[in-house]
């Protein structure tokens, strides 16, 4: 079981959209419609942005959006905020009730 | 609302147990399944294992030999045991509810999460 894909940093300026990818494999994100979305501020907990694979929970903006294509899920952030600056985790179940978290990404609003 | 905090020593030894207790309130450790995630300083998240339904186990593949994860209804409390530390294992340790969707139902996401607990392994 390894860790899903992610890039290491992407960054835009305000206003912008971004997109996140997290590629897994055919036994985790290819296999379930079970990938979800964390943004984690430093110092804080993860907070749930989607859930499988494109649904967000109440409260969070429609600026988030969740996608998925094969293997390869993605987050995008539309109009980009300064408050949206933070590190983002994709987290796909893997089967035999074990989940897997990517690597982690580190976007940066310029 | 569910509110999770996790108490527990901060410092362990190198080869000794890292025991790290998660209480709950607003929720009920019996009706949902609940979970240990870890992240060492500096890197990503990682996921530890899971207990539900009065005692239903599940662990990562690569810590199984090494955790546990156990329950204390009349507390409303999980906690979490892993043997053998080394300061591989420094990280801050969550407790965090898994959530039910979809259908059929089936366990899908993190929803509440404790603050966390930063756990050292040093001599």
């Amino acid at each position: 079981q390894s860790a899903l894909t992610q890039p290491a940093s992407v960054s835009g300026s305000p206003g912008q959209s971004i997109t996140i990818s997290c590629t897994g494999t055919t036994t985790d994100v290819g296999s379930y419609n079970l990938v979800s979305w964390y943004q984690q501020h430093p110092g804080k907990a993860p907070k749930v942005l989607i859930y499988d694979d494109t649904k967000r929970p109440s409260g969070i903006s429609y600026r988030f959006s969740g996608s998925k294509s094969g293997n390869t899920a993605s987050l995008t952030i539309s109009g980009l905020q300064a408050e949206d600056e933070a590190d983002y985790y994709c987290c796909s179940y893997a089967g035999s009730a074990t989940w897997v978290f990517g690597g982690g990404t580190s976007l940066t609003v310029l | 609302q569910v509110q999770l905090q996790e108490s527990g020593p901060r410092l362990v030894k190198p080869s000794e147990t890292l025991s790290l207790t998660c209480t709950v309130s607003g929720g009920s450790i019996s009706s949902d399944y609940w979970s240990w995630v870890r992240q060492p300083p500096g890197k990503g998240l990682e996921w530890l294992g899971y207990i539900y339904s009065s005692g239903i186990t599940n662990y990562s593949p690569s810590l199984r030999s090494r955790v546990t994860i156990s329950e204390d209804t009349s507390k409303n409390q999980f906690s979490l045991k892993l043997n053998s530390v080394t300061a591989a294992d420094t990280a801050v340790y969550y407790c965090a509810r898994v959530l039910i969707s979809g259908s059929p139902p089936w366990p899908s996401y993190f929803d509440y999460w404790g603050q966390g607990a930063l756990v050292t392994v040093s001599s």
